[in-house]
């Protein structure tokens, strides 16, 4: 089956630097790309995926990036806020099937 | 629009008791996730649903997990009898699928805590 690992699996920056959370998936059939914001006790909410027909996607501060000769994507947050600390997942899913396969996540803290 | 919604959001009960998590997909969502989240493991799959019949359900631990869907509007994961180790919070994401693949919406969980 497929495997995703993810890293870092803790990351600080200071407010108003950049963050860049790194996957890597196993299965050249994986063609869906989403990511996940989870805040304390809540759940996981989309913030922005990517499919395998583009190399780049963006909205306001957030991009992913997919390269997928190398199967790695990662997730890129510029101009952090406070607000942005949470645990970022990424995941992978096969076009055939629904099912995704998570990374073990990554906390980010900004620090003010 | 109203998202997933799981109840109840926390519960606390002794070990051997039976315990009953609830969860209402999306309106017009036909694929139905139940996840359990811990330090240790993660994010993991227990069983997902596709047009209200179970598809996997693999990652259920063992017999003492049960899951239903009874019409595409309700699920339940049932833990009979409970464990300390079932400690977890259990969330369930419903989502829409497409041969290009659609984003599951997940509820705000239920942290449940056996004694």
């Amino acid at each position: 089956g497929e495997n995703v690992e993810q890293h870092p699996s803790t990351l600080s920056v200071q407010e108003g630097d950049s963050a860049v959370i790194k996957c890597t998936y196993s299965d050249s059939a994986s063609n869906y790309f989403p990511w996940y914001k989870q805040e304390l006790g809540k759940g996981p909410q989309l913030i922005i995926d990517i499919r395998s027909n583009v190399g780049e996607k963006k909205d306001q501060r957030i991009a992913v990036t997919l390269n997928k000769t190398a199967k790695h994507f990662s997730l890129h947050i510029t101009e952090t806020q406070p607000e942005d600390s949470a645990v970022y997942f990424c995941a992978a899913s096969i076009s055939t099937g629904n099912q995704f396969y998570f990374g073990t996540g990554t906390s980010l803290t900004v620090i003010p | 629009d109203a998202g997933v919604i799981q109840s109840p959001r926390h519960e606390v009960t002794e070990m051997g008791q039976e315990v009953t998590l609830r969860c209402k997909p999306i309106s017009g969502h036909n694929s139905l996730f139940w996840y359990r989240q811990t330090m240790m493991r993660g994010l993991e799959l227990l069983i997902y649903f596709n047009n209200n019949v179970p598809i996997d359900d693999s990652g259920m631990p063992e017999d003492r997990f049960s899951a239903k869907m009874p019409n595409a509007s309700f699920s339940t994961l049932k833990i009979q009898p409970s464990e300390p180790r079932d400690s977890a919070v259990y969330f369930c994401a419903s989502s829409f699928p497409g041969l290009r693949g659609q984003p599951q919406h997940f509820g705000d969980g239920t942290r449940l805590s056996i004694l």
